[in-house]
């Protein structure tokens, strides 16, 4: 059964860097056809696409994030990793992890982790 | 950017009714549609992908349509497990979701 668990700083002071790791078991990162991916969940508000990283590296970010988003991906430790720069009290979210299926058009997360709480506080 | 629009935001129903939810897209995204179910502390939940394409092991109480840019979700036989907050997803275009539709017990 593939689990995936998010980990990392639960406090981030604004202008940091928030950084969190996504750790997946039961299934090789290095699976063709899924990228990994970030989602994120303001308090109160809706989900946010953030990026996807496939095990080659090739990514994809949302746009609105771009500027301030970094993915990357570690095949020995089947773990990849999310970083945020110059975060803002906007970023407080639930960041999610999550496996896409990336194939013949078909590109939904099929499999997600239960979340960690990122607050940006002073 | 393609936005997504669910309705509605908040519904009340009790056990064993029919629900509909709906997604409207600002484009046509054909059927590159999901349906997620979310829960508090708990990991998301894929139900419906291309649209109608029940996720394995998802009840077939839910059920998914539509194509271009209006979709539905609808659970036929509300359960007590089912009270849950529903998003949808196209993947046209990037990942976008709807803001959500929280289904609460009436």
């Amino acid at each position: 059964q593939l689990q995936l668990q998010e980990s990392g700083p639960g406090l981030v002071k604004p202008s940091e860097t928030l950084s969190l790791t996504c750790t997946v078991s039961g299934d090789s990162i290095s699976s063709s056809s899924y990228y990994w991916g970030w989602v994120r969940q303001p308090p109160g508000k809706g989900l946010e696409w953030i990026g996807n990283i496939y095990y080659s590296g090739s990514t994809h970010y949302n746009p609105s994030l771009k500027s301030r988003v970094n993915i990357s991906v570690d095949r020995s430790k089947n773990q990849f990793s999310l970083k945020v720069s110059s975060v803002t009290a906007a970023d407080t979210a639930v960041y999610y992890c999550a496996r896409l299926v990336y194939n013949h058009g078909i590109q939904h997360f099929d499999y997600w982790g239960q979340g960690t709480l990122v607050t940006v506080s002073s | 950017d393609i936005q997504m629009t669910q309705s509605p935001s908040t519904l009340s129903a009790s056990v064993g009714d029919r629900v509909t939810i709906t997604c409207r897209a600002s484009q046509s995204i054909s059927s590159s549609l999901a349906w997620y179910q979310l829960k508090p502390r708990k990991a998301p939940k894929l139900l419906i992908y291309t649209a109608s394409t029940l996720e394995t092991g998802v009840p077939s109480r839910f059920s998914g349509g539509g194509s271009g840019t209006d979709f539905t979700l609808t659970i036929s036989s509300l359960q007590p497990d089912d009270f849950a907050t529903y998003y949808c997803q196209q993947y046209n275009t990037y990942w976008t979701f709807g803001q959500g539709t929280k289904v609460e017990i009436k």
